[in-house]
Formats: C-alpha cells, structure tokens, sequence
C-alpha cells in the first residue's frame, strides 16, 4: 500500500511565481524520516532535504522551504521565485523503520520563461 | 569521485533472456537498494540489503534477484525477463540505513521485447 500520496501530478507555472507541491504520509511509527528528492530532465536523482519525525521545526534554505506539520501528516515544499531550472519531477519519500523507503509517484513542476 | 555506478546504462533485450544490471559504489556504504521506476507510480523498491550477505525483499521483488558478496556491488538479476520489467531501473547506497541520504546511480534504461 502506498504510504505517501502526492496528489499533484503536474504543475506548470511562469517564472517568478511560487511553487508548493503537496505531500501527505501516513505511518505508524513515532519516529520516521521523510525526504524530498528532485529529478531533473538529464534524470539523475538529487536531495534536496531530510526530516526526522521529532523536528518540526521549518526550514527555509535560499529559494526553498518546507513546512512539516505532524498533525496533518504533511511536508510540503516550496520554491519561492521559480526558475526555469527548477523544472523537475520532485519526489517526497517515506522512511519508518522498516528498512524500505516508500517514495510518492511524484510532482512534474514546469517553470515557463 | 564519490558515486554510484551502474552498467550498462541502456538495455534491449528479448522475454526470457536472462540478464545482470551491476551497481558499484565507491563510498564503503552498508545499505544499498534497487528501485524501478514507472510513470504515474514514482520509485518502488525492489530489493535492499543491509550489509554484505544481508538482503531482503521491498515492495516488488517479483521477477528479480540480487547478491551482496562484497561490499561495494549489489548487482540485480533478471532470470527471465518478461515486457512487465521494461522500465528505467535505479541503485542507491547509504551510510547505514534507509534513513540516511540515499546517493542515487544515473540509472539503467531497461527494455524488453
């Protein structure tokens, strides 16, 4: 069964706007990590950034934030400002102790000049 | 360089062709794993292993096998290829375990007729 949902398919923007792509898990588990990775056109698979269950604390890092909420189940992400190269399939993913990673079937972001 | 390799980066084969997708990495990690990757559906994992002569199923092992005899390789075996494992296959490593950064190889573009 499928642990992480990203309801968001494609999204397609114009440069300058901002970008948030959804990501909601669900688990068990008191503790577990959560990713997002990015896969740019060329197709390699690049981290962007991990989370452990006990920090909800929210980042910001240049451009990019993320926003964890234990609540809801959710860790959305944004690109503020959006790029051109920012376009890329962005995958959230899902670590609960059971040694397997379970990825969402992933956001196609499309920034336009 | 600090990486994961696989080989061959492309591949046509034939149904019941049996074949070996090698993955090495350079950086001493324990944990390694095999993803597929499918439109719609994200990564799923395959296989991972823990540490040498240590391996366990993920979510869709069916039709595939692995080894760990060293520590550095983890090499997936297609006895029997069948059209349903035509996909675009990825091998990652970690320090330890899933919840560490996952370092992603290029990929292996896999096809079978």
């Amino acid at each position: 069964a499928q642990k992480v949902t990203q309801a968001q398919t494609e999204i397609s923007v114009v440069e300058k706007e901002d970008v948030t792509l959804d990501c909601v898990y669900e688990t068990r588990d008191t503790t577990y990590y959560l990713f997002w990775y990015k896969q740019p056109p060329s197709g390699e698979l690049v981290f962007l950034i991990r989370r452990n269950s006990f920090d909800e604390q929210n980042e910001i890092s240049g451009r990019y934030s993320w926003n964890f909420q234990k609540s809801t189940s959710s860790f959305n992400f944004t690109i503020t400002a959006s790029q051109v190269v920012d376009s890329a399939v962005y995958f959230c993913a899902l670590d609960n102790n059971d040694y397997k990673l379970s990825f969402g079937a992933g956001t196609t972001v499309t920034v336009r000049a | 360089e600090a990486q994961v390799t696989q080989n061959p980066r492309y591949l046509i084969t034939v149904t019941g062709k049996k074949l070996t997708v090698t993955c090495s990495q350079n950086m001493n990690h324990e944990y390694m794993s095999w993803y597929r990757q499918d439109p719609g559906l994200g990564l799923r994992q395959i296989y991972y292993s823990m540490n040498v002569e240590v391996t366990d199923k993920g979510d869709v092992p069916e039709g595939y096998k692995v080894s760990r005899k060293e520590k550095r390789n983890f090499p997936l075996i297609l006895e029997s290829p069948s059209p349903n494992q035509t996909s675009l296959y990825f091998c990652a490593s970690s320090l330890r375990g899933v919840h560490d950064v996952q370092y992603f190889g290029p990929g292996t573009r896999l096809t079978v007729t």
